[in-house]
Formats: structure tokens, sequence, C-alpha cells
């Protein structure tokens, strides 16, 4: 199965920040790659799929860029909602596989 | 508007099995398929499975591989995930999430806590 690799494990920053987290595959995953945002106690939501397109609702300031093995998700200017745990998915092949996850928290 | 609504919280023992079942609504059932994701306490999202809504098809995740069965109603629109010879490991909350095929999971229910206790 393909494995994703996610860094950092945490991300610490202020609101207004850039930050940008990384996801690393193990084999090609073409451009198959999902991002999921997930605040405690509520289910993961679909921020990004295929690499760059935003699911409805997402503002624009979540981008997503990559191809092959190596992706990232940025999110130009930090909002208090916007810390949370984020997850990248791979769709390129059965079984579909998730990151270990990076948490955007509050310096 | 679509919806999944996930049946309620079990406590099961070890060894036992546990059914849980995801209702679907506002859409086609039989268009989209419906992933089952995983988040034992503390810890990341694993991908348990899929069975596509029309076709019955199914694909599971490795580590679940001859103990997870999923199947649906289409006559209610709805899927269930069963899981046997239940660990303590086993206890997380379990989601069920909207994926068409060619698509990422778009949609996902309340999610169902299982615990797994003696």
């Amino acid at each position: 199965e393909i494995v994703l690799t996610q860094s950092p494990a945490t991300l610490s920053l202020s609101p207004g920040e850039r930050a940008a987290l990384s996801c690393r595959a193990s084999q090609s995953v073409s451009r198959y790659l999902a991002w999921f945002q997930q605040k405690p106690g509520q289910a993961p939501r679909l921020l990004i799929y295929d690499t760059s397109n935003r699911a409805t609702g997402i503002p624009a300031r979540f981008s997503g860029s990559g191809s092959g093995t190596d992706f990232t998700l940025t999110i130009s200017s930090l909002e208090p909602e916007d810390f949370a745990v984020y997850y990248c998915q791979q769709r390129s092949d059965w079984p579909l596989t998730f990151g270990g996850g990076t948490k955007v928290e509050i310096k | 508007q679509v919806q999944l609504v996930q049946s309620g919280p079990e406590v099961k023992n070890p060894g036992a099995s546990v059914k849980v079942s995801c209702k679907t609504s506002g859409y086609t059932f039989t268009s989209s398929g419906i992933s089952w994701v995983r988040q034992a306490p503390g810890q990341g999202l694993e991908w348990m499975g899929w069975i596509g809504g029309g076709t019955g098809n199914t694909h599971y995740g490795q580590n679940f591989q001859g103990r997870v069965t999923l199947t649906t109603e289409s006559s209610t629109n709805t899927v269930y995930m069963e899981l046997r010879s239940l660990r303590s490991d086993d206890t997380a909350v379990y989601y069920c999430a909207r994926k068409t095929l060619g698509a990422a999971e778009d949609y996902w229910g309340q999610g169902t806590l299982v615990t797994v206790s003696s």
C-alpha cells in the first residue's frame, strides 16, 4: 500500500502567518491527493481534492500544490479557526491511505 | 442536502462483533459509494474500506481484510460496516463518508464511538 508521510508533526504559528504543510508519498500518486481538516470532536472536512482544487465553500487562503510524490498544503494567512489537524489522503490506488497528520497550533 | 446519519454508540466485549449503520439521504444512492474511516483516541485517521452504492463492489484496507464486511441496503439507502473479532485496540470513532469514484470523501457522518472492553 502507498504510505503517506506528513511533516512536520506539529507547526506552531501565530494568526496571520503563512503555513506550509508537507505530504510525501512512498510512490507516485499522480495528482490524486486530497487534504482534510479536523477539529476536536468533529468529523474531518474536505479542503482540497486532486492536489489543488478547493472543495465547496473552502476559502481561497487554502491552496494545494505538487505532483507525483511531493505535495504541499498552504494556508496563506492563518485565521483563528484554522488551528486544527490536517491530513493528506491518496486515492491513486486501493487501499486508500491517510498520512499521519500535522497539527497546526497557536504559538 | 446530503446527509449521512450513523447509528449510536456501542460497547462490546473482546471477541464480539459490531455492526454500524450509515443512513444516507439527499443524493442518488447508486451514483456514489461510501468509505469507512476510523480514529482511535488521540490518533490519526485510518481508512477501512469502500463500497459502491450501485454495484456493491468493495475494497478493504490491508489491516482489515477478512475481519470487516461492508454491505448496502438499497431500499433504505443505508450502508453497514461489520467488524468481527473485536479487540481493545478497535476502540475508536468510526465514520462513514460519501465517496464517488474519481473523487474524494466529501460528506461525512457524525461518527459512532465503539468501545471494546471487558
